[in-house]
């Protein structure tokens, strides 16, 4: 079945630092790939995404590149920010059936220190 | 301009006794999912409804839970005779569309303590 692994948190950064948080993928047919990001005591919410091959998704400084080849959609920022310690989860999304499903990685915890 | 909303965010439960989760939809959405989060796991799918209707319940443990999306009201997961292993954070998310890509809206969660 469909299933996502993402590096293993925590991680902890000094502010300006850079961020690769890693993610690979396994799927049938051609999914579509996301990364959502989870503040303390809120929900999920969706950071950027990438629907093809290649395509790179980007958000708030924030880019992730649909690597086919690799099955990897790493997540990257050349600068983080305090404001940017979060959970971090790597999805991919499949139609099936009348559904679309996601499945998600495991979350990794980002802290940034000033 | 309310997000998707979940009460009650923190649920205590006693072994065996029932647990009532509420989700509501964003305005304008139809399709709601539901979520469980275990202690070092990523989100889990559990089921997928639209109004009145179970879309896709392949998540769900065959026995003692089940949800319900009513025409009126807020969808409810309800979990009958709960033991430790049902403690987790359950998410739902809302959206518009059916089956080709609408992007989910997730609620806060609502974090299940079973004693």
């Amino acid at each position: 079945g469909d299933s996502v692994t993402q590096m293993e948190g925590p991680v902890t950064l000094s502010e300006e630092a850079f961020l690769t948080i890693n993610c690979t993928y396994t799927a049938t047919g051609y999914p579509s790939l996301f990364w959502y990001v989870q503040y303390p005591g809120e929900g999920l919410q969706l950071l950027l995404k990438a629907t093809k091959a290649d395509d790179k998704g980007s958000n708030k400084g924030f880019e992730a590149t649909y690597r086919k080849e690799t099955t990897s959609f790493h997540l990257e920022k050349g600068s983080v920010q305090v404001s940017d310690s979060a959970v971090y989860f790597c999805a991919l999304g499949t139609s099936g059936g009348s559904n679309y499903k996601l499945t998600f990685g495991k979350g990794t915890l980002l802290t940034v220190n000033p | 301009n309310a997000g998707v909303m979940q009460n009650p965010r923190h649920l205590v439960r006693r072994r065996g006794q029932e647990a009532r989760l509420r989700c509501s939809p964003m305005k304008g959405h139809s399709h709601v999912y539901w979520y469980r989060q275990l202690p070092e796991e990523g989100l889990k799918f559990m089921v997928y409804l639209q109004k009145e209707n179970i879309i896709d319940e392949s998540g769900m443990p065959k026995e003692r839970f089940s949800a319900e999306f009513p025409k009126e009201g807020p969808s409810i997961l309800r979990i009958q005779q709960v033991v430790r292993g049902d403690s987790a954070a359950y998410f739902c998310a809302s959206k518009q569309g059916g089956q080709n890509y609408n992007e989910q809206f997730f609620g806060p969660g609502t974090r299940l303590t079973v004693l």
